[in-house]
């Protein structure tokens, strides 16, 4: 089975704080996937990354950087966090490089910036 | 550009009833359709995909939806909703190289 863990479950930064959220897939999966999750809107994607530190910007990835130095690992900083940063963060992964392979998410971490 | 829309963020059903959730989407291409459940405080699962085989896709827990290209609509049903049904549904549709997800149905089933 394909296990994509998180870092926290639940996180409470402060306004400006530079905040990390890490995830780790064990399937060798190439492509991996940063989310947010807000009431009403979905799901939303902030970056992806296809391949170890290539990293393409998502739907809505102002605020956002990433980081992929190993092909298990891909991180999501938030710079200086913000209070409309405080959501639910999805990681996700995919074996190969088209969009119609099946994501695997993990847990998700619940952040609270305030 | 692809989009999707879930056409009711609330369903309400009774036990042993009918499940229906609408989804309409748009793409420029043949697109792979998607369906997911988040039940509460667990992790998205995916319950059945669309790549251009047959109409008609089969998922876990007795779910199936049809793709309908001349209406634009991949929607989700069930004969006979069970308690644990009692999620939220999210249909998706693939871009070039990442998914668009639906802002979601959340389905209630009645005792």
């Amino acid at each position: 089975d394909v296990k994509v863990t998180q870092s926290s479950r639940y996180l409470v930064k402060r306004t400006g704080e530079k905040v990390f959220l890490e995830c780790v897939q064990d399937m060798d999966h190439e492509n991996m996937f940063w989310y947010r999750q807000d009431p009403g809107l979905g799901l939303r994607l902030i970056y992806f990354s296809y391949d170890v530190k290539m990293k393409e910007k998502g739907d809505i990835p102002e605020g956002y950087s990433v980081s992929r130095e190993k092909k298990e690992r891909f991180s999501l900083i938030l710079e200086s966090a913000s209070t409309n940063q405080t959501s639910m963060y999805l990681c996700a992964s995919s074996l190969g490089q088209t969009s119609t392979d099946t994501q695997y998410f993990g847990p998700g971490t619940r952040l609270t910036v305030l | 550009a692809q989009s999707v829309t879930q056409l009711d963020s609330h369903v309400s059903v009774s036990e042993g009833t009918p499940v229906l959730l609408r989804c309409n989407y748009s793409s420029s291409y043949s697109p792979s359709l998607f369906w997911y459940v988040q039940h509460p405080n667990k992790g998205l699962q995916l319950l059945l995909k669309y790549t251009s085989a047959a109409t008609l896709v089969k998922g876990i827990n007795g779910f199936e939806a049809e793709f309908k290209k001349s209406e634009t609509s991949f929607h989700l049903t069930k004969p006979s909703a069970h308690m644990s049904d009692a999620a939220e549904y999210f249909c998706v549709v693939s871009g070039r190289r990442a998914l668009t997800f639906g802002s979601g149905t959340r389905l209630q089933v009645q005792p």
